[in-house]
């Protein structure tokens, strides 16, 4: 069963620092890795989405890098602020899955950037 | 853009009692997907559907039963509820491996 496991599991920063989320995942065979955003009672917003064959995605002020052979994926948030507190989340999709496109899902990191 | 709308979000029920989540997307997406999310345990998958008529289930899919009778819509069934099924519900589809898109969540305590 792949695992997915983020660190780390909640990080505070102030205003304006650039930070790094970490992501681990067991199984090299993925199809894609996405990243999400969660808001408190909220749903989830995709925010980047990295195919096997791709290094990075950028979007504004995020780039996700991925590095299948080793298994770990980063969410680099530029100048951080404190609408981007949130809890981000990692997901993968295995290219052999037996369940469809159901993407396996990390514990996710819990950001909150202060004024 | 409604994308995929999930109803109720907030749900009371007793024990025994059952209840139908509704999950519809009007992006013609062929896959759908239901999971719960519970702190400590991240979002596990519980059945999904790969196009109409075809479900199949996920990696909790105990006490749950689902349908897909169009492209559109993936109810998500509770037939007898328990005080573990208390968690938050979320809808997902996608067009094969693209981007996945998730509804807000139904927000389920069974006392």
């Amino acid at each position: 069963k792949q695992e997915v496991t983020q660190i780390p599991a909640a990080l505070s920063v102030p205003e304006g620092e650039n930070l790094v989320l970490n992501c681990s995942f067991t199984d090299s065979a993925i199809y894609n890795l996405q990243w999400f955003r969660q808001d408190p009672g909220k749903g989830l917003t995709s925010l980047l989405l990295i195919q096997s064959s791709q290094r990075e995605q950028t979007s504004g002020r995020l780039n996700a890098s991925l590095d299948k052979s080793s298994g770990r994926s980063t969410l680099y948030i530029a100048a951080s602020q404190p609408g981007d507190s949130a809890t981000y989340l990692c997901a993968v999709l295995l290219q052999n899955s037996n369940s469809g496109y159901a993407l396996n899902f990390g514990k996710g990191t819990s950001l909150l950037v202060t004024p | 853009n409604a994308g995929v709308t999930q109803t109720p979000k907030f749900q009371v029920l007793k024990t025994g009692q059952s209840m139908t989540l509704q999950c519809a997307q009007d992006m013609n997406h062929e896959y759908m997907s239901w999971y719960r999310q519970d702190p400590g345990m991240g979002l596990r998958l519980i059945h999904y559907s790969v196009g109409a008529g075809i479900t199949d289930q996920g990696e909790v899919p105990n006490g749950y039963n689902v349908s897909r009778s169009t492209t559109e819509d993936f109810p998500l069934r509770l037939l007898s509820a328990a005080p573990s099924q208390t968690s938050v519900y979320f809808c997902a589809s996608s067009s094969g491996g693209q981007p996945q898109h998730f509804g807000d969540g139904t927000r389920l305590s069974i006392l």
